[in-house]
């Protein structure tokens, strides 16, 4: 059975405070790693997929990495607004179907 | 473009009633997800179609919940009679058939609560 595990469940940092949120997976046969943000009351919504170790993708303030076992949301200087629950999700073998982790919540204090 | 729809955006009703949730993905979108998500156990897959067939309804909980998706613009689920375990957030999501592994994408969501 997948498995998808997210650390820390909940990071609290300073403005411009740059860190880390990690997820370890579990898979027979990754198709795809993918992150999403989720704001209190909306659904999640989807950063970026990853397919393969050592790539690597940015948007803003964010970066994502992937290895054969985990993956990092990596944030720099980060803002209020990038305040939210990340999530990461996983797909493997020849299914659709999407594994979720239980999500960073991350809070940023200005 | 317009994003995944859901109605209602919340529904409280008594247990023992039968409740409908509903949803209309992306245009041109051939694969349709039902989630429901707890502060306990996350986001969980309960049935997913492609091209109005379902394909996996493993997640479904009990014979309670059912799933329809009639035309490729419309899907609902329905629990029949409700149960106050059932309170929960149910998310509909919807992709390209993920041949290409193609993120989903989510509507903003059912707040449902079952007294």
């Amino acid at each position: 059975e997948d498995q998808v595990t997210q650390s820390p469940e909940a990071l609290r940092l300073q403005e411009g405070e740059s860190s880390s949120l990690n997820c370890s997976y579990t898979v027979s046969g990754l198709r795809g790693l993918f992150w999403y943000r989720q704001d209190p009351g909306k659904g999640p919504e989807f950063l970026f997929t990853l397919y393969s170790a050592g790539e690597e993708k940015e948007k803003e303030r964010l970066k994502a990495t992937l290895t054969k076992k985990e993956s990092f949301l990596h944030i720099t200087a980060p803002k209020p607004e990038d305040s939210a629950t990340y999530l990461c999700a996983v797909q493997a073998g020849g299914y659709q179907k999407v594994t979720f982790g239980t999500g960073t919540k991350l809070q940023v204090i200005p | 473009d317009a994003g995944v729809i859901q109605s209602p955006r919340h529904e409280v009703t008594e247990m023992g009633q039968e409740v409908t949730l509903r949803c209309k993905p992306i245009s041109g979108h051939n694969s349709l997800f039902w989630y429901r998500q707890t502060m306990m156990r996350g986001l969980e897959l309960l049935i997913y179609f492609n091209n109005n067939v379902p394909i996996d309804d493993s997640g479904m909980p009990e014979d309670r919940f059912s799933a329809k998706m009639p035309n490729a613009s419309f899907s609902t689920l329905k629990i029949q009679p409700s149960e106050p375990r059932d309170s929960a957030v149910y998310f509909c999501a919807s992709s390209v058939r993920q041949g290409d592994n193609q993120p989903q994408h989510f509507g903003d969501g059912t707040r449902l609560s079952i007294l």
